[in-house]
C-alpha cells in the first residue's frame, strides 16, 4: 500500500546549487502534505508543509510545490548546503483519522 | 525550542518480555502519536491518542500494544509479550492540533526514538 512514493531513492547534488526532491501521492483525500529531515539515529525533523488548497509554500531556502491535478509534489532546497545531506521523508496527512504516511525517503547527497 | 523527548534511547530486551518506551510531548501539544520503522522500512503509524483515549490504530497495533497518559507530561506505549519482529525504531510524536484544527495546524514533530532490539 504505497499511497506516498518517492521513486528516487538517493540524489547527489553540487553544493550550491538546487537539489529537487519529488514525491508522489494516489489518495485524492490528503488534506495536508509535509516533508521532513532524517539524520541517522534521529528522528524525522519537520521542515515545510503544505496545505492541499494551496500550489506553493515557501520558507527560507525550502519551497514545496504541489501539483494536485498530477498527484505530485516537490521539495526545493536552494542553495544546497552540506548540512543538507539527509534523508527527505515525503509525507501526507489525512484528516479522516490524524495520521502521517510516509513515502520511503530519498537520501540526498551534497557534493563539495 | 521546545522538543519531544524519548526514553531509553536503546532498549535490548528478551522475546516475550513487557517494554515500555516512554515519551515527553512538547508541553502544549494535545495530540500524541506512535510510529516504528523497521530497519530499512518506512516510518509507519502505530497510534494516534487524544483526550485520553485512543483516536486511531493502525493493523500493527494490536492487543499486544497499549498507550497510556499516565500523568501530565509522559506518554508511553507497552508492548506486552514482545516477539522478534517488534525489533525497530519507536517514534513518538506529537501536534498541537490534530485533523480539523482550526489552523489546520496537523504538523507532527517527532521525538529522537527509541532503538528496540528483541532478542
Amino acid at each position: 500500500d504505497q499511497q506516498v512514493k518517492q521513486n528516487s531513492p538517493s540524489l547527489s547534488v553540487q553544493e550550491g546549487r538546487i537539489s529537487i526532491l519529488n514525491c508522489d501521492y494516489t489518495n485524492s483525500m490528503f488534506d495536508y502534505f509535509l516533508w521532513y529531515k532524517k539524520y541517522p539515529a534521529e528522528g524525522p525533523t519537520f521542515l515545510i508543509s503544505i496545505s492541499s488548497i494551496k500550489d506553493k509554500n515557501e520558507d527560507g531556502r525550502f519551497t514545496v510545490f504541489l501539483n494536485k491535478s498530477a498527484k505530485h509534489l516537490s521539495l526545493h532546497i536552494v542553495p544546497s548546503q552540506p548540512g543538507d545531506s539527509a534523508v527527505y521523508f515525503c509525507a501526507a496527512h489525512t484528516n479522516r483519522d490524524d495520521k502521517i504516511i510516509f513515502g520511503k525517503g530519498t537520501r540526498l547527497h551534497i557534493l563539495p | 525550542e521546545p522538543e519531544v523527548t524519548q526514553t531509553p534511547s536503546h532498549q535490548v530486551t528478551q522475546m516475550g518480555q513487557e517494554v515500555i518506551l516512554r515519551c515527553v510531548p512538547i508541553s502544549n501539544h494535545l495530540y500524541f502519536y506512535w510510529y516504528r520503522q523497521i530497519l530499512g522500512q518506512k516510518v509507519e503509524f502505530l497510534v494516534s491518542f487524544y483526550n485520553n483515549e485512543i483516536s486511531e490504530k493502525s493493523e500493527i497495533f494490536d492487543d499486544q500494544f497499549s498507550v497510556e497518559r499516565p500523568d501530565g507530561s509522559n506518554f508511553t506505549l507497552k508492548i506486552r509479550s514482545t516477539k522478534l519482529e517488534d525489533s525497530a525504531m519507536y517514534f513518538c510524536a506529537s501536534s498541537e492540533s490534530g485533523g480539523g484544527g482550526p489552523l489546520g495546524g496537523v504538523t507532527q514533530y517527532f521525538g529522537p526514538g527509541t532503538r528496540l532490539l528483541v532478542l
